[in-house]
């Protein structure tokens, strides 16, 4: 699986925008970006994933760079319960479906 | 949809025992599940993959005679920590592949051997 990087740490206010980046300059021609969220002490949540085109859902938006080369996960509004570590994953895509975690964004969002 | 739990929650055992952790998808049959370990302050790592009819896949440095996978049928993988010692202590959490593209996980284990 390709390795990615991430910000240690970011803070965002309440109710603004939250744009995590995540760079993963090795991804290969089938593997997706995958977001996933770890609340403390829970098990991580699925945000959202992408393979070439930007995506949408209920949670989030993902804007994938044109080379695929990196990617921002974009929070449009950002609540206190936000408050997580944002893992940014690039892999799947293949026979084993394998999802390599690295070490997050841990993001705070400030009342 | 795509839910996916795990018993028990968190357990206690005594240096030595062996204890098995089950993670089944509630609403969705999953032919793949992936069994991760937790250390505080650490990122998820993962241990084994684990396919339904089949051996599990194990990490390279992960000792699958300690760490018993059973995948029995397509909602229902169990992880058996053998001879449990307290650096076995961590947070396991297990994912399950709904459809090839996407993994839905656990809340997780909490295990602590004293």
């Amino acid at each position: 699986d390709a390795k990615t990087t991430q910000p240690p740490s970011m803070d965002c206010a309440e109710g603004r925008a939250a744009n995590l980046p995540c760079n993963h300059s090795t991804i290969s021609g089938n593997e997706y970006v995958y977001w996933y969220r770890q609340i403390h002490s829970q098990g991580p949540q699925y945000i959202i994933h992408g393979l070439k085109n930007n995506e949408t859902n209920e949670m989030a938006s993902l804007i994938i760079t044109e080379d695929r080369k990196s990617s921002t996960l974009i929070l449009p509004h950002a609540t206190l319960r936000d408050t997580a570590v944002y893992y940014c994953i690039a892999g799947g895509g293949g026979a084993t479906n394998k999802l390599i975690f690295g070490t997050g964004t841990l993001l705070a969002v400030q009342p | 949809g795509a839910v996916v739990s795990q018993h028990p929650s968190w357990v206690i055992c005594k240096s030595g025992t062996s204890v098995k952790i089950e993670c089944r998808s509630l609403d969705f049959q999953a032919t793949t599940m992936f069994w991760y370990r937790q250390f505080p302050k650490q990122s998820l790592m993962l241990m084994a993959t684990s396919n339904e009819g089949s051996k599990a896949t194990y990490e390279q440095g992960v000792e699958k005679d300690k760490f018993l996978i059973n995948h029995a049928s397509l909602t229902l993988s169990t992880l058996t920590v053998t001879s449990a010692h307290p650096e076995d202590s961590s947070f396991y959490i297990c994912s399950a592949d709904r459809g090839g593209e996407t993994q839905y996980f656990g809340p997780g284990t909490r295990l602590l051997v004293l």
